[in-house]
């Protein structure tokens, strides 16, 4: 069975930093494409980035670029999202996905909160 | 950016009726792979999103097979053959072709 589980959310002031983490199991984690996607309270869901299987390749939304890092350690099945200069907007449900073209297995998400 | 319109974004429905959902996508699909990569997410009230449909019309596996979509280009569409009760809540189409992915802007279906 396919479980991917996040960690690392939390309350923070704006300009702060975070690590988001996603530990992956039941699945060849080493060959899967890997993204992450957030909803913000009561709205849809936004695509915030994606990482190749090897690492090799990201991608970033406009909106964290520049801010957000994405990374992989595939000796230790985990997905991080490094999220720094944290806005007020950042704040969302942050969702760890299997793939990217079609993601088909999701985290439940760990909650990040950006307010003074 | 490929742009994702939803249509209905509510939708009401009586229990045994059938639904239907559009997404339109600003760009075609299609890649060059031969593949057209449109998915369909359903989110249940207080749930993480669960893929339902990929690559147009493939059902993915646990899917009641009262679900199905099909499409071509930049026009598709999910349906629900029966709605159940089960079947409340929020429906997303996402495109997996061009960077960044976009998702619809989400479909709420509620029991009339």
């Amino acid at each position: 069975e396919v479980q991917l589980l996040e960690s690392g959310g939390g309350l923070l002031q704006p300009g702060g930093s975070l690590r988001l983490s996603c530990a992956a199991s039941g699945f060849s984690f080493s060959t899967n494409d890997m993204s992450w996607v957030r909803q913000a309270p009561g709205k849809g869901l936004e695509w915030v980035s994606s990482i190749s299987a090897t690492g090799d390749k990201t991608f970033y939304a406009d909106s964290v670029k520049g801010r957000f890092s994405i990374s992989r350690d595939n000796s230790k099945n985990t997905l991080h999202l490094q999220m720094n200069s944290l806005r007020a907007e950042d704040t969302a449900l942050y969702y760890c996905a299997r793939g990217t073209s079609n993601p088909g297995d999701w985290g439940q998400g760990t909650l990040v909160t950006v307010s003074s | 950016d490929v742009v994702m319109t939803q249509s209905p974004l509510s939708l009401p429905v009586t229990l045994g009726q059938p639904a239907s959902i559009s997404c339109r996508s600003s760009q075609s699909l299609l890649y060059s792979d031969g593949n057209t990569y449109l998915s369909w997410f359903q989110q249940r009230p207080g749930r993480s999103p669960r893929r339902l449909i990929y690559k147009v019309s493939k059902r993915d596996s646990g899917v009641p097979d009262r679900f199905s979509g099909s499409g071509s280009g930049t026009d598709f569409t999910l349906k629900i053959s029966r709605v159940e009760a089960e079947d409340v809540g929020v429906y997303y189409c996402m495109q997996g072709i061009q960077w960044p992915r976009t998702f619809g802007q989400g479909t709420k279906l509620e029991i009339k």
